[in-house]
């Protein structure tokens, strides 16, 4: 299994602000994820982030207001630029590990985030 | 067509009841499939995988009919602590899992 740290847990910010999200990871891992979780939803993926390549985003996410870095295998960062309230959420780093059959995804904590 | 659709719920069960849940998928392939629980305020953690050939784990059984695209999750004798909501989970290799809106279980006494 994994242990995925993030930071900070949650934050309530500004509209207009901006917010870097860290997720660590205790094992090195090629694939990590960004989710959103928004109130009474289910997790939408936001992109994925592998180590010395550019994040890749899903419809409706762009790099301009989620940029994200994926310095080495354990760590990566998002960060939510020029808040609005539409973006409060909770903010899920993930991970993928190669199982004994399958592979098994993990998830951080998540950073719960609060825009006025 | 959601690609991934579970029943509304939710479900209130007195304790030692037997609930099942359904799940549908729309992507024919898709390969690997899951059920997670999130509990209240806290992250999905992985509950089981499923297999073609059904599997059991405990009072937990999932079941995956892959011609009707169909999933299923089966609890027995449920416990307080089963309260949760259930995300159905399915991906293609190498790709991202899949969000069903998830299932939301009260077990009461």
């Amino acid at each position: 299994s994994a242990v995925i740290s993030q930071k900070p847990s949650r934050d309530i910010c500004q509209r207009g602000t901006s917010l870097t999200i860290q997720c660590q990871v205790d094992s090195q891992v090629t694939m990590m994820f960004w989710y959103r979780q928004q109130p009474g939803q289910s997790l939408t993926l936001i992109a994925t982030a592998n180590q010395g390549s550019e994040a890749t985003y899903e419809s409706g996410f762009v790099i301009d207001k989620f940029p994200i870095s994926r310095p080495n295998l354990t760590f990566s960062t998002l960060t939510v630029s020029n808040m609005s309230p539409e973006d409060s959420s909770i903010y899920l780093c993930s991970v993928r590990l190669a199982g004994r059959f399958q592979e098994t995804q993990y998830f951080g904590p998540g950073t719960r985030l609060l825009v006025l | 067509r959601k690609e991934v659709e579970q029943d509304p719920g939710p479900f209130n069960v007195p304790e030692g009841a037997t609930v099942a849940f359904n799940c549908t998928y729309s992507n024919s392939a898709s390969q690997s499939f899951f059920w997670y629980r999130q509990d209240c305020r806290k992250e999905p953690k992985l509950l089981m995988s499923v297999y073609s050939s059904g599997n059991e784990d405990g009072r937990f059984t999932a079941q995956l009919n892959r011609a009707s695209q169909y999933i299923s999750l089966l609890i027995r004798d449920s416990k307080l602590s089963d309260s949760a909501t259930y995300l159905c989970v399915v991906n293609q290799a190498g790709t991202a899992l899949i969000f069903g809106k998830g299932t939301t279980l009260s077990v009461s006494s």
